[in-house]
């Protein structure tokens, strides 16, 4: 069966520092993978999306990037965090017209 | 006008209620419908998944889809305090590469004992 692997679960770092959220799935091949954040009254904004390795469109400019270096590894970065990074970071998989699959999240509180 | 808008609640109802969960679209291109339960601090799930319009059942819960109105809904019956957690509905005009989703914010749904 397929499951999708998200960590870590909570994560609270400075102003200025750096970022890597990482997203694997397991039992499928290549999937389509989503990054969303998740901010309160705000719902789900989808940040990046990934059709195959290498393969990254952004939805929204920002203090964020993507990498796909392997089929089913989706990496979330940042070189210096900002306090409006904060949310809940929520990564996604899909392989067909039938619904996304969601990882448990990240919960990222810039200080 | 948004693509997708939701009622953000909260909304609070006694065990055993029927609930009515809804929302609205302006996009006509939209042809799968999908619900996401949330529960706090977790992922969402996968409720419901409709194609076009109709209606489809699974246990306690019916999704309908009004095409013609750009309006959907979700029907709990019986509802549990295990019911509650923040609903979103999702649509989508496509499947294949360009498959992407647009979610509504969400419906706080709190069922008391």
């Amino acid at each position: 069966s397929q499951t999708i692997h998200q960590w870590p679960a909570t994560l609270v770092q400075p102003v200025g520092s750096p970022l890597s959220l990482e997203c694997t799935v397991e039992g499928t091949s290549n999937p389509n993978l989503y990054w969303y954040r998740q901010a309160a009254g705000r719902g789900l904004q989808l940040l990046f999306y990934s059709i195959g390795i290498d393969q990254i469109s952004s939805e929204v400019p920002q203090n964020l990037s993507a990498s796909r270096p392997q089929d089913r590894q989706f990496i979330l970065s940042s070189k210096k965090l900002l306090l409006s990074d904060s949310g809940f970071y929520l990564c996604a998989w899909s392989v067909a017209v039938g619904g996304y699959t969601f990882g448990s999240g990240t919960r990222l509180t810039v200080v | 006008q948004k693509e997708v808008e939701q009622d953000p609640g909260p909304l609070s109802v006694p065990e055993g209620a029927i609930v009515s969960l809804n929302c609205t679209y302006s996009n006509s291109a939209f042809q799968y419908f999908m619900w996401y339960r949330q529960y706090s601090r977790k992922g969402p799930e996968l409720l419901m998944y409709t194609y076009s319009s109709g209606n489809k059942e699974d246990g306690r819960f019916t999704a309908q889809v009004d095409k013609s109105s750009k309006y959907i809904s979700l029907f709990i019956r019986d509802s549990q305090p295990s019911d509650s957690a923040t609903y979103l509905c999702a649509m989508s005009n496509s499947g294949g590469s360009n498959y992407k989703l647009t979610f509504g914010k969400g419906t706080l749904l709190t069922v008391n004992p």
